[in-house]
C-alpha cells in the first residue's frame, strides 16, 4: 500500500527566508505526486503536480525517485504563503483516482 | 477551474439522528467522487469512493452501514451519517476528478462541519 509522510507538522519562517516542506513517499508503482494547499477558511486546492514541472506562486517541487521524495521549496517566503500544505500521491491500477495524503504541514510565515 | 459544492456547510444534530450531506459537481460530470474526513489540523482520511450507478467502495475500517453513500447522478453524491454519535463530529470533504483536461486533477468541495450533540 502507498504511504505519504510529511515529517514536520509545523514550520515557521520569517518573510523573505527560504522554505522547504518535506515529503517522502512509498509506492510500488510509478508515482504521480501533488502538493495541495489549504488557506485559512478556504477549500483544499491544487498547488502543483510533479508531471507539470511548473512553478506556482514561486513554489517548485522535484520528484526524486532515488530518495522517494517530493519536497516543496520556495526561495523567498511571503506572509500570504501561511497555510496548511498537503503532499499527496495518486495511485494507479484499480485504485485509480484515489489520493493518499500526508499528515500535512502548517506553514507560518512571520513578518 | 471546476467547481464542487457541498451542502450544508455546517450542521448540528442530536445524537441518534441521521444527517445527509450532498456533494455536487457544478460544471462537469463526475462518475466518481471521493469522501474524506478531516480532523482539526490533521490530514484528510479517505472514507470511500462513490461510483455513479454502482455501490460505493469503502476504505478499511469505515462502516458502510453507518456512512451510506449514494451516487444518484453524474453530478451528485450524498453521504448519510446514520444514527450519528458525538464521535462522528468532524469535517467531511468530498472531491471529484474531472476527465478533461486531465482526470488526475481533483476538485474539492468546501467541506461540511458536522457537530453531533
Amino acid at each position: 500500500a502507498q504511504r505519504v509522510t510529511q515529517p514536520e507538522k509545523l514550520l515557521s519562517v520569517f518573510k523573505g527566508a527560504p522554505v522547504e516542506l518535506k515529503c517522502n513517499y512509498s509506492y510500488s508503482g510509478s508515482p504521480e505526486l501533488f502538493w495541495y494547499v489549504q488557506y485559512s477558511r478556504q477549500r483544499l486546492q491544487l498547488l502543483l503536480r510533479h508531471i507539470s514541472r511548473e512553478s506556482i506562486k514561486g513554489f517548485t517541487a522535484d520528484l526524486n525517485k532515488g530518495e522517494t521524495s517530493f519536497h516543496l521549496k520556495k526561495p523567498f517566503a511571503q506572509e500570504e504563503d501561511s497555510a496548511m500544505y498537503y503532499c499527496a500521491l495518486l495511485a494507479g491500477g484499480t485504485s485509480y483516482g484515489k489520493l493518499t495524503f500526508g499528515q500535512g504541514t502548517i506553514l507560518t510565515v512571520h513578518p | 477551474g471546476a467547481v464542487v459544492s457541498q451542502h450544508p456547510s455546517r450542521v448540528i444534530c442530536k445524537s441518534g439522528t441521521s444527517v445527509k450531506i450532498e456533494c455536487r459537481s457544478l460544471d462537469f460530470q463526475a462518475t466518481t467522487m471521493f469522501w474524506y474526513r478531516q480532523f482539526p489540523k490533521q490530514s484528510l482520511m479517505l472514507m470511500a469512493t462513490s461510483n455513479e450507478g454502482s455501490k460505493a467502495t469503502y476504505e478499511q475500517g469505515v462502516e458502510k452501514d453507518k456512512f451510506l453513500i449514494n451516487h444518484a447522478s453524474l453530478t451528485l453524491s450524498t453521504l448519510t451519517v446514520t444514527s450519528a454519535h458525538p464521535e462522528d463530529s468532524s469535517f467531511y470533504i468530498c472531491s471529484a476528478p474531472r476527465a478533461e483536461p486531465s482526470y488526475n486533477e481533483q476538485f474539492f468541495g468546501p467541506g461540511t462541519r458536522l457537530t453531533v450533540l
